[in-house]
Formats: structure tokens, sequence, C-alpha cells
């Protein structure tokens, strides 16, 4: 039980344009999901926590209008990359939290050229 | 504000070889602890836990002993495997907050 899932695992998108990753909890409701940053050979940095029907509660540094994050159900938040530049090329993780812990998606690969 | 500090990696080790990964935490009251586990390529698997001291975590051959008084958590294993290479993260969340803080991770790549 317990299992969260990203899609897509990798996306490739020009400079310039907006990419949507999507974190779902598969057996359970989520009320609260937080989305990471890992840069390479580097810890996570938690970029947000999403709350369902309400807005997103970001962590200092992390531009709300540039990454853009929806949790319209108790089993899906959605994190939009808009105007992707190529720093924002990263590995991003969300996770969900159930029963005092957090469990974590496979996480998706995102490359800007 | 607290903090969790791991040995830096990489650890190299032979198949077989005994594991220590040391980490060491700072907080301010009583944080339950974890080792998480990242294989290439995939996001964060809770490895063990352990939320009060002299508690013990362990799964899949892995240990680590909650202990206050030196604030630790060390990760051990007695024989590790190529499969185990990973790179293993430390965390602590504290009273209410679900939310971890981790360590910057330890590299472990295992040789046949």
């Amino acid at each position: 039980g317990a299992v969260v899932s990203q899609h897509p695992s990798r996306v490739i998108c020009k400079s310039g344009t907006s990419v949507k990753i999507e974190c779902r909890s598969l057996d359970f409701q989520a009320t609260t999901m937080f989305w990471y940053r890992q840069f390479p050979k580097q810890s996570l940095m938690l970029m947000a926590t999403s709350n369902e029907g309400s807005k997103a509660t970001y962590e200092q540094g992390v531009e709300k209008d540039k990454f853009l994050i929806n949790h319209a159900s108790l089993t899906l938040s959605t994190l939009t990359v808009t105007s992707a530049h190529p720093e924002d090329s990263s590995f991003y993780i969300c996770s969900a939290q159930y029963s005092y812990e957090q469990y974590f998606g496979p996480g998706t690969r995102l490359t800007v050229t | 504000g607290d903090s969790v500090t791991q040995m830096e990696g990489p650890v190299t080790l032979s198949e077989e070889a005994f594991l220590t990964i040391n980490c060491t935490y700072t907080a301010t009251g009583y944080p339950s602890l974890f080792w998480y586990v990242q294989y290439p390529g995939e996001g964060l698997q809770l490895l063990l836990k352990a939320t009060k001291a002299d508690d013990k975590g362990s799964n899949k051959g892995f240990e680590a002993t909650y202990r206050k008084e030196t604030t630790s958590f060390h990760l051990e294993k007695g024989s590790v495997q190529v499969s185990d290479s990973a790179v293993y993260f430390c965390a602590l969340s504290e009273g209410g907050s679900y939310i971890p803080t981790f360590g910057r991770g330890t590299s472990l790549i295992v040789h046949p």
C-alpha cells in the first residue's frame, strides 16, 4: 500500500515552454503532498507543500509564479514549471503524507534545452 | 534549527564487506529518525526508521539504532551486495511535522 506515482518519468522541453508534472497517490487519499527538487549528487530541497483545496505553501526562495502547484483532488497534485529555462533542469520528486509518514514518488527528470 | 549530517561519500566496498554510514543530528526535541534509499534514477524509499531513543530500525539486513546520548543513527549492514549500490539519506522529523529534514546523502558503490 501507500504507492505514489509520477508522470512523466522523463521530459525534455524547449526553453520558454511550460511543462506539467503529475503526482498521484494510487491507493490512499492524501490531503497533503510535497514537491522536492534534487540537484545532482545533492539532497532533496523542499519546494512547496500542497494542500488539497487550498493554495500551496512555498519555501523561501521558491518562485510561486514559476512553479505552479495545484492540488485539485485528494489523489492528485500537479507541478507546472512555467517558461522553463535550462537552469530549471533537475530531478523533481513528489511525496504524499499518509499515516504520519511521507511516501515518495519515483521522480521526474526534467531537461530544458 | 534541525539538521542532519552524514559522512561524505562515495563509500566503495567489495561485495560481502561490512557497511557503516555515519549519521548525526541536531534537533530541539525528540525527533523520529529515518534512513531512505534512492536507487539510480528513482525516487526515495523508506528503508527503516526509529521513533524513540534506543529503538533499532531494521530492514533488508540494514540496521540503525537511535542513540540519544550521541545524537546518532548510524546505518549498518553486515554483508553488502552489489544490489545495495544506491544513495542513502538520513533524515529526521520532529513533533507534528511530517516533513523530513534530509542529510546530503551518501553514495554507496559495491563492487563484485
